[in-house]
């Protein structure tokens, strides 16, 4: 167990819908990471906040929000889903946000977009 | 951002054997080398890593190697078990970690 959290576990929904994933980071942990999995297109980089800010974007679709809350936790919101967007979501945590540190992983939330 | 080339995408080796994983990268200010191991339908998780002021490092079964010079490390796992079966990944690192499709290992018993 890495002590991030991910609710919930598995989601499906249908095409045009809005859900929202969150996430839970290690106590202590300031950065949030969030990644997209899908079976072809590996390990993908979303977005990452630290301590509340956005602090890095990756190949995050503009249909696709984020946000780190106060109290660190953080919530992906993906909207107008598409087939496409079904795949595994996974958060990982940080202490910090600096280069050369190990990051935690969540369980993953799989999504299924019917 | 940091270009990191994985090879081979995919390994069969028989249980006992060992199986080797090579990263090359492109950014010669790179200085931290991290490889994470995904199971099946579980979360990546960090392994084992290096820094560049070190040639190799080791931890039980497992160990990594950096050459500085050809820009390249490699993952090392001798007396492989079926619990080593699983897709590696060695990620670019910048300010945030670069995964590709990594390398899934299957070990056969």
């Amino acid at each position: 167990d890495s002590g991030v959290t991910q609710t919930p576990k598995h989601l499906i929904t249908a095409t045009g819908q809005r859900v929202t994933l969150r996430c839970s980071p290690r106590s202590g942990d300031l950065s949030v990471y969030w990644y997209q999995q899908s079976l072809d297109q590996g390990l993908q980089f979303l977005i990452q906040y630290y301590n509340g800010e956005e602090r890095a974007k990756g190949n995050i679709l503009e249909r696709f929000s984020a946000q780190q809350f106060p109290d660190l936790h953080s919530e992906l919101n993906l909207s107008s889903l598409e087939l496409g967007d079904s795949a595994l979501y996974f958060c990982a945590s940080s202490v910090t946000s600096g280069e050369g540190e190990t990051q935690y992983f969540g369980p993953g939330t799989r999504l299924l977009v019917l | 951002g940091e270009n990191v080339e994985q090879h081979p995408s995919t390994l069969s080796v028989q249980e006992g054997d060992s199986a080797v994983i090579k990263c090359t990268y492109s950014d010669s200010a790179s200085n931290y080398f991290p490889w994470y191991k995904q199971e099946l339908g579980k979360r990546p998780q960090l392994i084992i890593d290096i820094r560049s002021n070190v040639g190799e490092k080791k931890d039980q079964r497992i160990a990594v190697t950096l050459n500085k010079t050809a820009k390249h490390f490699s993952l090392h796992i001798t007396e492989t078990q079926p619990e080593d079966s699983a897709v590696y990944f060695c990620p670019g690192v910048t300010d945030k970690l670069i995964f590709g499709t990594g390398t899934r290992l299957q070990v056969f018993p």
